[in-house]
């Protein structure tokens, strides 16, 4: 079985520095890995995702992510935060050995000060 | 339409009764998901449908709650005898394939058990 960990529940930082959200994950199959985001009051929305090739990812609104097998990590970051960014965000795994279903992560809520 | 319906967009419900929750998926899509969100908390997986083949019901956390999909398309997630721990937002997902496809969320139901 798959599982994530997201240990932020919540990231404080001001606008313009850089952020990132950490994601670890267990599985004992190689597996997909997803950053969704979810603004107030709305659905998920897909960032970015990694399937295979090269490690590091670049999704919307200027997010990227690495994937590190050795650390079972996969990082959100962003050189610069716009408040807009603030939001909850959800790292996500799937593995073909659980048929694919999504296994979620707790949530990190960033929160974008001026 | 466009992107996954789920209705109602809310639910109030006093304890004891029964209730039912709808989401359309994006026509064409082959899988679906129930997931169950708590004020706060993650994404709690409930269930997942894929194609013909029987759904993964592990998520269930009681033999209170049912989903079926007719059809392939449509599905109603059923809670009976709803109790209070039952509030949450119950969001539905559904994609084109599973192995590394994006999950399109619909809005979600906010169920209240009063």
């Amino acid at each position: 079985a798959q599982s994530v960990t997201q240990l932020d529940s919540q990231v404080p930082v001001f606008e313009e520095a850089p952020v990132e959200l950490r994601c670890n994950y267990s599985s004992s199959v190689s597996v997909y890995l997803f950053w969704y985001v979810q603004y107030p009051n709305q659905g998920l929305q897909l960032l970015l995702k990694y399937l295979s090739g090269s490690t590091l990812v670049k999704g919307i609104n200027g997010f990227e992510a690495e994937f590190n097998k050795s650390q079972t990590s996969f990082h959100l970051r962003k050189p610069s935060v716009h408040i807009s960014d603030t939001a909850e965000y959800f790292c996500a795994v799937s593995a073909p050995g659980s048929s694919y279903k999504l296994i979620f992560g707790s949530g990190t809520r960033l929160l974008v000060r001026p | 339409g466009a992107g996954v319906s789920q209705s109602p967009s809310n639910k109030v419900t006093e304890k004891g009764k029964d209730v039912e929750l709808r989401c359309d998926p994006i026509s064409g899509h082959t899988a679906l998901y129930w997931y169950r969100q708590s004020l706060g908390q993650g994404l709690e997986f409930l269930i997942y449908f894929q194609g013909n083949s029987a759904p993964d019901k592990s998520g269930l956390p009681s033999d209170r709650f049912s989903a079926e999909r007719t059809g392939g398309s449509v599905s109603t997630l059923t809670i009976q005898r709803t109790q209070q721990e039952d509030s949450a937002v119950y969001l539905c997902a559904s994609s084109p394939r599973h192995g590394g496809t994006e999950a399109f969320f619909g809005q979600g139901t906010r169920l209240t058990v009063v």
